[in-house]
């Protein structure tokens, strides 16, 4: 069990660029789920996976952001023309089933700095 | 919707000082309730948990008692380290599917 891995650890990129970042969950981990967190604050759900299928996207995902898990495997975050309000950092956690008795493990997380 | 309150940080104290960090929240039905930690430069980790009322969760020195009838989830220690020094952040379970957070308390431990 090597924990949940995110990559890349930082990325800088210019406004309007495309950018994917890719979580790799605990191996038996069927739940996966995405959150940002900016500066002082904490961290805010965006989506979350249950295998492969999408199952609840918050409205705070807008329709720059779009998340796959094609085998219910890893999971790539996808963010197209950037804009420097998506300067965060980027959280991939994952569960095994509902959070409800062990909560999740979370990842390192990506941190993205949009110039 | 669901949410959570936590007292504002940052939360200054000296070495073995007692350690209060409120926190409240709404939630339909009775969530899970969870504390996690985030250390300077690290992910968050899960420090502990209750999962139905008047349950006491605990961990390297720390407590939090599920409190129904106030709904709230305060984290305890009764002597801090300045290892301790952290951003807490106190998340209900939302109907089982995820977890909301509240906006963290930093705690600043002086030796």
């Amino acid at each position: 069990d090597t924990g949940v891995s995110q990559d890349p650890r930082h990325k800088i990129t210019k406004r309007g660029q495309n950018v994917t970042f890719r979580c790799d969950p605990i191996s038996e981990h069927n739940r996966l789920y995405w959150y940002r967190q900016t500066l002082g604050q904490g961290p805010e759900f965006l989506t979350y996976f249950q295998n492969e299928a999408q199952l609840e996207k918050s409205r705070l995902l807008s329709d720059r952001f779009s998340a796959e898990r094609p085998k219910g495997s890893f999971s790539t975050l996808e963010i197209q023309r950037t804009e420097q309000g998506d300067s965060a950092m980027y959280l991939c956690a994952s569960s095994l089933g509902d959070p409800t008795l062990r909560g999740y493990t979370f990842g390192s997380g990506t941190r993205l700095t949009v110039v | 919707g669901d949410s959570v309150t936590q007292m504002e940080g940052p939360v200054t104290l000296s070495e073995e000082a007692f350690l209060t960090i409120n926190c409240t929240y709404t939630a339909t039905g009775y969530p899970s309730l969870f504390w996690y930690v985030q250390y300077p430069g690290e992910g968050l980790q899960l420090l502990l948990k209750a999962t139905k009322a008047d349950d006491k969760g605990s961990n390297k020195g720390f407590e939090a008692t599920y409190r129904k009838e106030t709904t709230s989830f305060h984290l305890e220690k009764g002597s801090v380290q300045v290892s301790d020094s952290a951003v807490y952040f106190c998340a209900p379970n939302n109907a089982g599917n995820m977890l909301t957070f509240g906006g963290g308390t930093r705690l600043m431990v002086k030796p």
